[in-house]
């Protein structure tokens, strides 16, 4: 099984409030992602990351932030929750092609 | 026109029946392929990569048709377990490349 980890895994927070959500990987491997699924529906790309020091926008534009200072990290940034944040976010690194997930932040704005 | 295209479904089949599903990508010079299985609010995993010959794995067929640009995946003797969203992933090969995903197949097996 991949060695990739995120958290919170669940997150209530009020409107106006800023968060990270945590994501880190052990196994070494250079890119990272961010996705953003609501349930039942597609996973969109919002954010990747080819290795330190760099970070990309994908597909679904996003009021988001990440930053890459080290290979095993990768967190992002939301600098002030709305309700339409609401939704679960997926980190995701790979090798090879070969993609693999953490277990999600499931996040609520209330 | 999206690049990755998958009928979202969802299928409904009973136990022990065959059912495959087909996924096709626009970009012809895609060289990397895989299914991925997505239990409902668990993250994806990886089922199985698809090779240019074929490949099987236990009840799953995978296929790759280059010329006609789909993917496909079979399921034989369908279980209640394997009920879930099955993602189709097309990629390149190379530092530059990410991902590309389709929206995903439904498939419902029944009693």
């Amino acid at each position: 099984e991949a060695d990739i980890y995120q958290t919170p895994r669940y997150l209530v927070i009020g409107t106006g409030k800023k968060i990270t959500l945590e994501c880190s990987q052990t196994m070494g491997h250079d890119k990272m992602y961010w996705y953003q699924q609501d349930p039942g529906m597609e996973l969109h790309l919002i954010h990747y990351s080819y290795g330190v020091n760099s970070t990309e926008k994908g597909d679904l534009s996003s009021e988001s932030t990440v930053s890459r200072i080290r290979t095993e990290h990768f967190p992002l940034t939301l600098e002030s929750a709305r309700p339409s944040h609401t939704s679960q976010y997926l980190c995701a690194s790979s090798e090879f092609e070969r993609q693999y997930f953490g277990p999600g932040t499931r996040l609520t704005v209330t | 026109r999206k690049e990755v295209e998958q009928d979202p479904g969802p299928f409904n089949v009973p136990e022990g029946a065959t059912v495959a599903f087909n996924c096709t990508y626009s970009n012809s010079a895609s060289q990397s392929f895989f299914w991925y299985r997505q239990d409902c609010r668990k993250e994806p995993k990886l089922l199985m990569s698809v090779y240019s010959s074929g490949n099987e794995d236990g009840r799953f067929t995978a296929q790759l048709n280059r010329a006609s640009q789909y993917i496909s995946l079979l399921i034989r003797d369908s279980k209640l377990s394997d009920s879930a969203t099955y993602l189709c992933v097309v990629n390149m090969v190379g530092g530059s490349y990410i991902p590309t995903f389709g929206r995903g197949t439904s498939l419902i097996v029944h009693p």
